[in-house]
């Protein structure tokens, strides 16, 4: 499958648990950008991401919420000590390269439905 | 700043009829990329056309045809002789694009279409 692959599809935590969300970018990209989807809303941009490298990350909450792409494996979403108001569908997309040719479509992964009790 | 408007909450339709959706978009750059995204009931967002904002021919794909006009701002989208399987949310969304630069989606708040039999 060489589309952008992320899990767990679904993930339930409890109030003040700890919450990993992973994504694997398309082969080739080099670029990883998360969105978070509310109830009954748009998607919103979290943060963009390089291999080791923070590019944007002027939509992530100041707080609870950390994102990390290293050299070998998955971008990470992390969200420490989970709030209700922290459940929605988070997904992830990845682009091949940076500049004018990044405009080329975000290609998304199915998402991960974050819910907590 | 950007922004994306998709003033139609939901429409419904009966199979067959043509639909049209609506995407106004504000942006202060001269070099931005506006998008299509199907997002169905399982929850997937599907990638439907991209279009830069020096290219305003529009462009026909089967059922699916996009009306991109610079002088009002829009971008619309209309299937003919819709199907159920038509049925899911819509969502325009845009990026600004200069070299070395991120290019994280803005989105609209989705349209919902509902085709019916």
């Amino acid at each position: 499958n060489a589309g952008v692959m992320q899990n767990p599809r679904h993930l339930v935590r409890r109030r003040g648990q700890e919450a990993r969300l992973r994504c694997s970018p398309m082969k080739g990209h080099s670029h990883v950008y998360w969105y978070r989807q509310l109830p009954e809303e748009g998607l919103k941009f979290m943060v963009y991401l390089q291999k080791e490298n923070i590019i944007d990350e002027s939509g992530m909450p100041k707080e609870r919420f950390s994102a990390e792409f290293p050299k070998e494996g998955p971008s990470i979403l992390r969200i420490q000590q989970v709030v209700r108001g922290d459940s929605a569908a988070y997904f992830c997309a990845s682009s091949p390269v940076q500049g004018l040719l990044s405009n080329q479509p975000q290609h998304f992964g199915d998402g991960t439905r974050l819910s907590i009790l | 700043a950007q922004k994306v408007t998709q003033a139609q909450t939901e429409i419904s339709v009966v199979e067959k009829e043509d639909v049209t959706l609506d995407c106004v978009y504000e942006t202060r750059d001269t070099t931005y990329y506006l998008f299509w995204y199907k997002q169905p009931p399982s929850g997937e967002l599907v990638f439907l056309i991209r279009r830069n904002s020096f290219d305003e021919q529009n462009e026909i794909s089967g059922r699916y045809s996009w009306n991109f006009q610079k002088s009002t701002s829009s971008f619309n989208f209309t299937i003919t002789a819709s199907q159920v399987v038509d049925s899911a949310v819509y969502f325009c969304a845009l990026s600004v694009g200069t070299t070395g630069t991120a290019s994280k989606l803005t989105f609209g708040t989705g349209t919902r279409l509902q085709v019916t039999l």
